[in-house]
């Protein structure tokens, strides 16, 4: 069965200080890969999605970058870490169009700017 | 520019009183309409996929239907293991994924 790995899942980071969140996925092969972020009590904002290796697509303009250096590992990125960088953050992976099952999440990183 | 939005923001329910949660959608070409649970501090869960117009599918208390307008999730006798946020997904013909902001839904017992 296919799972889905996001660590850590808490983090305490100081403005201007770097940032990197894993996700990585098993049992499945060249998923698409998303990283979305949740602010309190709202919906969720698509951040940057991943087609295959070495491809990402950015939804909105920011302080973050993603890279996927293998077939099933996402990574969310960033150089200098800004208080309005800080929420709720979840990877995805979907085989959409292979299963019925939509996106599948990982358990979310909460990440407080300090 | 797709839209999903979700109705009511919050819904507080006594334990055993039915309810229904409404998610309206206006996307370019519906392939499928999701429904997760999130629980707070987690990620969704999924719960139902929804095709095509007057489509039912049913889980334990609740059920999810759709027209071509919206979706509804009714919920038959809540406990309150129920209490959870529900978020609507819709997914376009370009395959990408729009969310609504959630119904937060606070059963008591």
């Amino acid at each position: 069965s296919q799972t889905i790995h996001q660590w850590p899942a808490t983090l305490v980071q100081p403005v201007g200080s770097p940032l990197s969140l894993e996700c990585t996925v098993e049992g499945t092969s060249n998923p698409n890969l998303y990283w979305y972020r949740q602010a309190a009590g709202r919906g969720l904002q698509l951040l940057f999605y991943s087609v295959g290796i070495g491809q990402i697509s950015s939804e909105v303009p920011q302080n973050l970058s993603a890279s996927r250096p293998q077939d099933r590992q996402f990574i969310l990125s960033s150089k200098k870490l800004l208080l309005s960088d800080s929420g709720f953050y979840l990877c995805a992976w979907s085989d959409w169009g292979r299963s019925s099952y939509g996106y599948t999440f990982g358990s979310g990183t909460r990440l407080t700017v300090v | 520019e797709d839209q999903v939005t979700q109705s009511p923001e919050a819904l507080r329910l006594q334990e055993g009183e039915s309810s229904s949660l409404n998610c309206s959608y206006t996307v370019s070409g519906l392939r499928g309409l999701f429904w997760y649970r999130q629980d707070p501090g987690k990620g969704p869960e999924f719960l139902f996929t929804l095709y095509s117009a007057g489509e039912e599918k049913e889980k334990e208390r609740l059920k999810a239907t759709l027209t071509k307008k919206e979706s509804f999730l009714h919920i038959t006798a809540p406990k309150p293991e129920d209490s959870a946020t529900y978020l609507c997904a819709a997914i376009n013909a370009g395959n990408m994924l729009t969310f609504g902001g959630g119904t937060r839904l606070m059963v008591k017992p």
